[in-house]
């Protein structure tokens, strides 16, 4: 199987505060996991990939400062949106490639994050 | 630059009928693959079908295949019977050649109807 999880599904935050969404992958290391964003009626924009023990590489226009992110193991990524604005409010959605194929993305089910 | 091009925003179908989706794109590249995601209303991406640039068979995945040309550069997605489930958005997308981490570049999305 392939499966990535993400934590939370969805959160509702006040302006100013800091979100952090997991993103996992439950039954495969993942070499590299991918961040992106969507808007409603739109594409999946990709922010940032990033490899396992290393720094991520943000897409450009994507503040690093703003959306920060680690990935400390071959099972699990995070993203924290720091200072939430309304602005920022948003579907995120990450994805996961095996260790042992890189070509097949596989996708967790997304966090829809809502800034009041 | 590379190019993602889906020119159906939307598509209806009767049930039980075969639609085409369309897909073109855009790489000077010679190896780049092309995958199709579903991504129904809850937001989650189902993972289709793959298809290398140097494949020399169409890929077929139970009632989904890929129409690859790659003169014309497209690759049409068929979803043969539709069932009602089918209604979700569809996206096409190409690996960057020559990055690790497999990194994809969506199009803009066909929002497919069955109706009954």
């Amino acid at each position: 199987g392939a499966v990535v999880s993400q934590h939370p599904s969805w959160v509702i935050c006040k302006s100013g505060t800091s979100v952090k969404i997991e993103c996992r992958s439950l039954d495969f290391q993942a070499t590299t996991m991918f961040w992106y964003r969507q808007f409603p009626k739109q594409s999946l924009m990709l922010m940032a990939t990033s490899n396992e023990g290393s720094k991520a590489t943000y897409e450009q226009g994507v503040e690093k400062d703003k959306f920060l992110i680690n990935h400390a193991s071959l099972t699990l990524s995070t993203l924290t949106v720091t200072s939430a604005h309304p602005e920022d409010s948003s579907f995120y959605i990450c994805s996961a490639s095996k260790r042992e194929s890189t070509d097949t993305q596989y996708f967790g089910p997304g966090t829809r994050l809502t800034v009041l | 630059a590379q190019k993602i091009t889906q020119t159906q925003p939307g598509m209806f179908v009767q049930e039980k009928e075969a639609v085409t989706l369309d897909c073109t794109y855009d790489t000077s590249d010679p190896s780049y693959g092309l995958f199709w995601y579903k991504q129904p209303s809850s937001g989650e991406m189902i993972f289709l079908i793959y298809q290398g640039s140097y494949d020399q068979q169409n890929a077929t995945e139970g009632r989904y295949s890929l129409n690859f040309q790659k003169a014309r550069k497209s690759a049409n997605l068929v979803i043969s019977a539709s069932q009602l489930g089918d209604s979700a958005m569809y996206f096409c997308a190409m690996r960057e050649p020559g990055t690790s981490g497999s990194r994809l570049t969506f199009g803009e999305g066909t929002q497919l109807t069955v109706n009954p």
